[in-house]
């Protein structure tokens, strides 16, 4: 069984500060592929990244950096210096290799307070 | 861009109406998926079809149907829809060859009175 754990459900900081969510996933297949959404006040759930299990290097994207660590089974995601327009739910999500449907975590509430 | 389009962004519907949910996608996508969110939930799939007049049932499929006549459209139905299916229902669409997952739309809001 497929599992995604987003134990903070609400997050607020100030602007400028850095954040980091935490997910932590649970699978038996030994591949699988390991996403980040973005959902702003509009609704529409915008793609962050995607991470191979295979692939355990971190990336960073401008001000968004990414900690695959599979020996905890977590993925981690780092907002440094943080702006308003950050303010959204966060999803963490796990695809199995070869299927199409993606499993969700529940989602962390992040705002930057101006 | 891919665009997931969904038909209605605010739906009031009276309980034991029948209530449709449309979405439609422009990217020749095999995949299309139906979600609910709801809080403390995250997303949970009703129902997802990988072809055309082809359906597989998600997690929660119970009071749900749906119907995939033409590959870009993909419709959710409520067949008597009850208070407890108030929620935000999420339509996404994917394509196996992308590597960014699913394109979603920007949901519709439903309120069952």
């Amino acid at each position: 069984a497929q599992k995604v754990t987003q134990a903070q459900t609400e997050i607020s900081v100030v602007e400028k500060e850095d954040v980091t969510l935490d997910c932590v996933y649970e699978t038996r297949d030994t591949t699988y592929y390991l996403f980040w959404y973005k959902q702003p006040p509009s609704g529409e759930l915008v793609f962050l990244i995607r991470r191979n299990s295979f692939d355990e290097q971190n990336e960073i994207s401008g001000r968004y950096s990414w900690n695959f660590q599979k020996s905890t089974s977590s993925f981690n995601f780092t907002i440094t210096a943080s702006q308003v327009v950050d303010s959204a739910v966060y999803f963490c999500a796990l695809k199995r290799t070869g299927a199409n449907n993606l499993f969700f975590g529940t989602g962390t509430r992040l705002t930057v307070i101006p | 861009d891919v665009k997931v389009t969904q038909s209605s962004r605010y739906l009031v519907k009276r309980t034991g109406e029948k209530v449709f949910l449309e979405c439609v996608q422009d990217m020749d996508h095999e995949n299309m998926f139906w979600y609910r969110q709801d809080p403390g939930l995250g997303l949970r799939l009703i129902y997802f079809s990988y072809d055309v007049k082809m359906k597989e049932k998600g997690d929660i499929p119970e009071g749900y149907s749906v119907s995939r006549e033409k590959k870009e459209r993909f419709s959710l139905i409520l067949e008597s829809a009850s208070t407890n299916q108030t929620s935000m229902y999420l339509c996404a669409s994917f394509r196996r060859d992308r590597a960014y997952g699913y394109t979603f739309g920007s949901g519709t809001r439903l309120t069952v009175v």
